[in-house]
């Protein structure tokens, strides 16, 4: 069982150009999540989605969008990078929304944005 | 507005123990996470309150006082694969997660 992957490992961006990063979780869970983590900074929450279908807007929703077709994947895409977009992404999941919905996490997408 | 805070870097010695202390202001309060992230490396899943008081597994434990808004995580016996960022979050009333920004903690032999 691999649990969450996430594609690509890394990458380097021109600004202005599309993105989008990869997330896959194999253990049928309901509820997924894109972070960002930027240093000095706790994980901020971009957006999520309680079941397939359904997405939301979390605290830094700005230029990124995802959409949720199935249960095992939640690609997000930067439709257009701009610098601060350089960061470390995490894609986590859980087996539910609401309480004791512990988080499982990706091994992170490293983006740098030129 | 809504606030996770922990001290940004401890340094103990192996063998001995230490606490790492979270304090947190969330609009509503559904629980606390502790997560240990090694660099580079994801966040993975150390321990959840909910309730108050005192949840112990092996050489980690974790303390919550709803009342006070305050959560502590106690290493015990560390290792020098111990070394890594300690996460605290809190849900809110929305049952999203309130990260805090980590505390390094370094251990000398």
């Amino acid at each position: 069982i691999a649990g969450i992957t996430q594609a690509p490992t890394s990458q380097i961006l021109a600004a202005g150009r599309r993105m989008t990063l990869r997330c896959t979780q194999d253990m049928r869970h309901n509820a997924m999540y894109w972070y960002r983590q930027d240093l000095g900074l706790g994980l901020r929450l971009i957006h999520y989605s309680n079941t397939a279908g359904t997405t939301g807007k979390g605290e830094v929703p700005d230029g990124y969008s995802v959409s949720r077709a199935n249960t095992d994947d939640f690609p997000l895409t930067l439709a257009s990078a701009v610098p601060s977009q350089t960061s470390v992404y995490f894609c986590a999941s859980s087996d539910s929304a609401g309480p004791e919905g512990t988080q499982y996490f990706g091994p992170g997408t490293r983006l740098t944005v030129l | 507005g809504q606030n996770i805070d922990q001290p940004t870097e401890m340094t103990a010695t192996e063998g001995a123990i230490v606490q790492i202390n979270c304090t947190y202001q969330t609009s509503g309060f559904n629980g606390l996470f502790w997560y240990q992230q090694h660099a580079g490396e994801a966040p993975t899943f150390l321990s959840y309150n909910v309730l108050d008081g005192l949840e112990e597994k092996g050489r980690f434990s974790s303390f919550l006082s709803r009342s006070k808004g305050y959560s502590y995580l106690l290493l015990k016996e560390l290792q020098m694969k111990d070394s890594a960022s300690y996460l605290c979050a809190a849900f809110d009333s929305n049952y999203q997660l309130i990260w805090g920004a980590g505390t390094k903690l370094i251990i000398k032999p």
